[in-house]
């Protein structure tokens, strides 16, 4: 069975760097996409971006000045990075694999992260 | 971006009822379209994808139709389980966009 699980700081300064893992078990790691989103707190959700094993990104154009998703296949792990974070990044950030359908068929539980001095 | 909006926000429906919800594209999304099902406090769950393709292990009274602009999620005979907020997501093009989500409660 696959599973994701996120992991990272849950409390970030503003302006400083958010930085998270998403570590992948069970499945194929490098027949996947694997994408990042975010919800608000109380909101919708918001697609952040994906990357394939091969380091291929695509990234959200309102976010892309300050994403960075990279990806370690020998550990099965996927970052991101969001740089100069407000309170406006607060949000619970998930993981997903894209399925071949373009769908997300596995999620991680999500983390908090929240922006606060 | 394609805008993703869906209809209603909210409804309240009774267990063993019928709802539909509909989610309309800007622009076509040929069948692009991702039906997710969120409850407080979990990640969102997959239930049709490709606009009618029932997910793997997702009970069948859940069910999508539509292709272009205009889609419907169908939950026939409700299951006190089944209340939660529920999502539209295009894959067509990036980014891939979200509904704003309808949030289906208890009557």
């Amino acid at each position: 069975q696959v599973q994701l699980q996120e992991s990272g700081p849950g409390l970030v300064k503003p302006s400083e760097t958010l930085s998270l893992t998403c570590t992948v078990s069970g499945g194929s790691f490098s027949s996947y996409y694997w994408s990042w989103i975010r919800q608000s707190p109380g909101k919708g959700l918001e697609w952040i971006g994906y990357i394939y094993h091969s380091g291929s990104t695509s990234i959200n154009p309102s976010l892309k000045s300050r994403v960075t998703i990279s990806v370690e296949t020998s550990k099965n792990q996927v970052s991101l990075n969001l740089s100069s974070v407000t309170a406006a990044d607060t949000a619970v950030y998930f993981c997903a694999r894209v399925s071949s359908s373009r769908s997300l068929d596995y999620w991680g539980q999500g983390t908090l992260v929240t922006v606060s001095s | 971006d394609i805008q993703m909006t869906q209809s209603p926000s909210s409804l309240s429906a009774s267990v063993g009822g019928r709802v539909i919800i509909t989610c309309r594209a800007s622009q076509s999304i040929r069948n692009y379209l991702n039906w997710y099902q969120q409850k407080p406090g979990k990640a969102p769950k997959l239930l049709i994808y490709a606009a009618s393709s029932l997910q793997s292990g997702v009970p069948s009274r859940f069910s999508g139709s539509g292709s272009g602009t205009d889609f419907t999620l169908t939950i026939s005979s409700l299951q006190p389980e089944d209340f939660a907020t529920y999502y539209c997501q295009q894959s067509y093009s990036f980014p891939h966009t979200f509904g704003q989500g309808t949030k289906l409660e208890i009557k």
